[in-house]
C-alpha cells in the first residue's frame, strides 16, 4: 500500500529556519517531490529528489532518504508569504510507465511576525 | 502561471447532474493528469493519460470518466453527482513519464454539488 505521514501544521517566526519531514511507505518508489500551496490555489513545484542526499535550491533544501523512507523540506530566512501548505508527493510507478504523484494531507506552515 | 488551463473556474450544480471539467495541457506536454481535492483529503490521483491513452488510474469512481483528444486536452466528465463531489479538481501536465518529469498544475475548477 501507500502511506505518507506529514505533521498537520507548523508554525515559525519570519526569519528563521524550519524543516517539515514527511516519511512514507510506497511501492515502486522513483522520486519524491515537494509542492507549495496557497489555500484555494494550484499547488507549484518547489523540488524533486530521486538520489539519498540534499538538494539545494535557494532558501529551500530538500533531502531524501530512500532507505528510511523519510525526507524533509527546509526553508530558510523565513518570509511572511511562505504561510502556505507544503505537499510531500511520492512518485510511484514501474518503468517508467507512469508518473502519478500519491500526495501527503500537507503540512500548513504559518509564518509569524 | 504554470500555462495549463482549466475551465470553468467555479461550477455550482446539483445532486443527480452531470458535468465536464477541461484541461489544455501546457505547450509540449503529452501527459495530463486528474486530481480530486476535498478539505477533509489531501490531493487525491484520479487519473493519467499520456499522448491520448489512458496511462494510471487511482481511486476514480465509476460515476467519473476522462479522455485525452487528438490536440492533447482534457475532459473530465462526473456523472450522478452528490454532495460528496465537491471539490478542487486540478489538472497537471509533464512533458513525459520518465523519472524527473516535475506536473505543473493548472488553477482547477471548484465544483459545488448542492
Amino acid at each position: 500500500g501507500q502511506n505518507i505521514d506529514q505533521p498537520t501544521e507548523m508554525t515559525a517566526t519570519e526569519g528563521a529556519i524550519v524543516q517539515i519531514n514527511c516519511t512514507y511507505q510506497t511501492s515502486g518508489f522513483n522520486g519524491l517531490f515537494w509542492y507549495q500551496q496557497h489555500a484555494g490555489e494550484a499547488p507549484t513545484f518547489l523540488s524533486y529528489n530521486v538520489l539519498d542526499g540534499l538538494e539545494e535550491k535557494g532558501r529551500f533544501s530538500s533531502f531524501l532518504s530512500r532507505s528510511k523512507g523519510y525526507s524533509y523540506l527546509l526553508l530558510k530566512e523565513l518570509q511572511m508569504k511562505d504561510s502556505a501548505s507544503y505537499l510531500c508527493a511520492v512518485r510511484a510507478g514501474y518503468g517508467g510507465a507512469t508518473n502519478k504523484l500519491i500526495f501527503g494531507t500537507g503540512t500548513l506552515l504559518a509564518v509569524q511576525p | 502561471d504554470s500555462g495549463v488551463t482549466q475551465t470553468p473556474k467555479h461550477l455550482i450544480t446539483a445532486t443527480g447532474q452531470r458535468v465536464t471539467l477541461r484541461c489544455s495541457p501546457r505547450s509540449g506536454d503529452l501527459s495530463v493528469y486528474w486530481y480530486q481535492q476535498s478539505l477533509d483529503q489531501g490531493l487525491q490521483f484520479l487519473i493519467q493519460y499520456y499522448n491520448g491513452e489512458e496511462r494510471a488510474k487511482g481511486n476514480i469512481l465509476e460515476r467519473f470518466s476522462a479522455q485525452q483528444f487528438p490536440d492533447l486536452h482534457s475532459e473530465l466528465n462526473l456523472s450522478s453527482l452528490e454532495l460528496g463531489d465537491s471539490a478542487l479538481y486540478f489538472c497537471a501536465s509533464s512533458v513525459g513519464v520518465g523519472q524527473g518529469y516535475e506536473q505543473y498544475f493548472g488553477p482547477g475548477t471548484r465544483l459545488t454539488v448542492t
